[in-house]
This record gives C-alpha cells, sequence and structure tokens, in this order.
C-alpha cells in the first residue's frame, strides 16, 4: 500500500516571501501522479498542481511549483511571492496510473499555512 | 465549471441514528469517492464507486456503507451512528486517471 507523509503540520511565511512545503511518499509503483490539493478555511478543496511521474521535468502553475525527487520519493511544494490568499491547509496526495485504483487518492496529513501580512 | 454539492454543510445526529450523507455531481463523472477528513490523519477514503450500482470498500468502510443508484448521485450510510464517526465527510467525483478528483464542500458531523 501506498502511504503519504507530511512532516510539517504547521508552516508560516511572511506576504510576498516564498515557502516550500514537504512531502514524501513511498511506493512499489514506477508509473503514478503526484499533487497538491489546498483546502482555504471553509472552502472547497481545489488542485493546484500536478506532477506525472514520467516526467522529469517540474510542474509549475504560476507561482506554485514543485520539486519532485523520484528516487527520493520526495515531493515539495514551493511557493512564491506569497498571497494573504494562499492561507490554507494543503494536501499532498498520491494516486497509480494504472490498474484497478479507478484514480483512488492517498493523502498526506496535511499542512496549514499561515500568511502573515 | 464542475459542480459536486453534498446535502448539508452541518449536521448533528445522535448516537444510533441513521444518517445519509448526499452527494450529487453535475458533469457525468463515472467515478465518485467519500472521504473522511481528521486532524492529523488527512483524508481517508471510505468507500468509491466507479459506475452506477457499482462499489469498492476504500481503507476505512467498517461502519459505512454507500448507494449509487444514480450516476450524478452518491451516498454515504451510517447504519447506527457513533461518536467516533463525528468527522468532515468530503464527496469527490472524476473522470478517471489521469483525471483530477472534485471535491465538494464537504459535511461537518457530529454525532452526540
Amino acid at each position: 500500500a501506498q502511504t503519504v507523509t507530511q512532516s510539517q503540520p504547521e508552516m508560516s511565511v511572511q506576504e510576498a516571501e516564498t515557502v516550500t512545503l514537504s512531502c514524501t511518499y513511498d511506493t512499489s509503483e514506477s508509473d503514478y501522479y503526484l499533487f497538491w490539493y489546498k483546502q482555504p478555511p471553509s472552502r472547497q478543496m481545489i488542485l493546484v498542481i500536478r506532477q506525472e511521474a514520467y516526467k522529469q521535468q517540474n510542474a509549475t502553475e504560476n507561482r506554485f511549483s514543485v520539486n519532485f525527487q523520484k528516487a527520493a520519493k520526495s515531493f515539495s511544494l514551493k511557493i512564491s511571492d506569497s498571497q494573504l490568499g494562499d492561507a490554507a491547509m494543503y494536501f499532498c496526495a498520491y494516486r497509480n496510473a494504472g490498474g484497478t485504483s479507478y484514480g483512488k487518492l492517498t493523502f498526506g496529513q496535511g499542512t496549514i499555512l499561515t500568511v502573515h501580512p | 465549471d464542475v459542480k459536486v454539492t453534498q446535502s448539508s454543510r452541518y449536521l448533528v445526529k445522535r448516537t444510533g441514528e441513521k444518517v445519509f450523507l448526499e452527494c450529487v455531481q453535475d458533469m457525468d463523472h463515472e467515478n465518485m469517492f467519500w472521504y473522511r477528513q481528521d486532524p492529523g490523519l488527512g483524508l481517508r477514503l471510505i468507500y468509491f464507486s466507479y459506475d452506477v450500482k457499482m462499489k469498492e470498500k476504500g481503507d476505512i468502510p467498517e461502519g459505512y456503507s454507500v448507494s449509487r443508484e444514480k450516476k450524478e448521485r452518491f451516498s454515504l450510510i451510517l447504519e447506527s451512528a457513533s461518536t467516533n464517526q463525528t468527522s468532515m465527510y468530503l464527496c469527490a467525483s472524476s473522470l478517471g486517471i489521469p483525471h483530477e478528483q472534485y471535491f465538494g464542500p464537504g459535511t461537518r458531523l457530529t454525532v452526540t
């Protein structure tokens, strides 16, 4: 079974600064997807960024980028130029690429990000 | 825009009651999921469904059942609610691999 670990229960950052959220995972599969989801207070969970394991290039979405280290099974999220609206719970998630997984996600414990003005 | 809705944002039930949590999606997604979210544990999969009337157990199915009679609707049933089922329940849907999951707003259930 796959596991996902987020070792930082809470992180904080000053507005306009950069913060990195950590995530490690364990799997015996070679083909899979990794995701970062954002859950703002009292609002719906939304996808921030995704990474396909077969792609060596790190994914980027505007101010959000990942550092994907497949051999180390590490998948960190970097938020640049942090904004007050980035304050949320962030979840790292894993999904097998095929088989009968039907797209099931395995989540980490979550990291609460606070942004200070 | 994909929309996943859940019947209640907040629910308070008594121990032993039968509880129904409803989830509806409007994008014709094959796959639907029920997760439970608890502090320090993240989201854990309770059940999922990959087609009408088809279901599979997730990681923590004990004490729960599900129903999917129509493609757009996926219900989570607590046959006899217990206090340890007090939690946030999130529904999600997707077209399947490699598509993302879209989440509902969640139902915060309190069992007293």
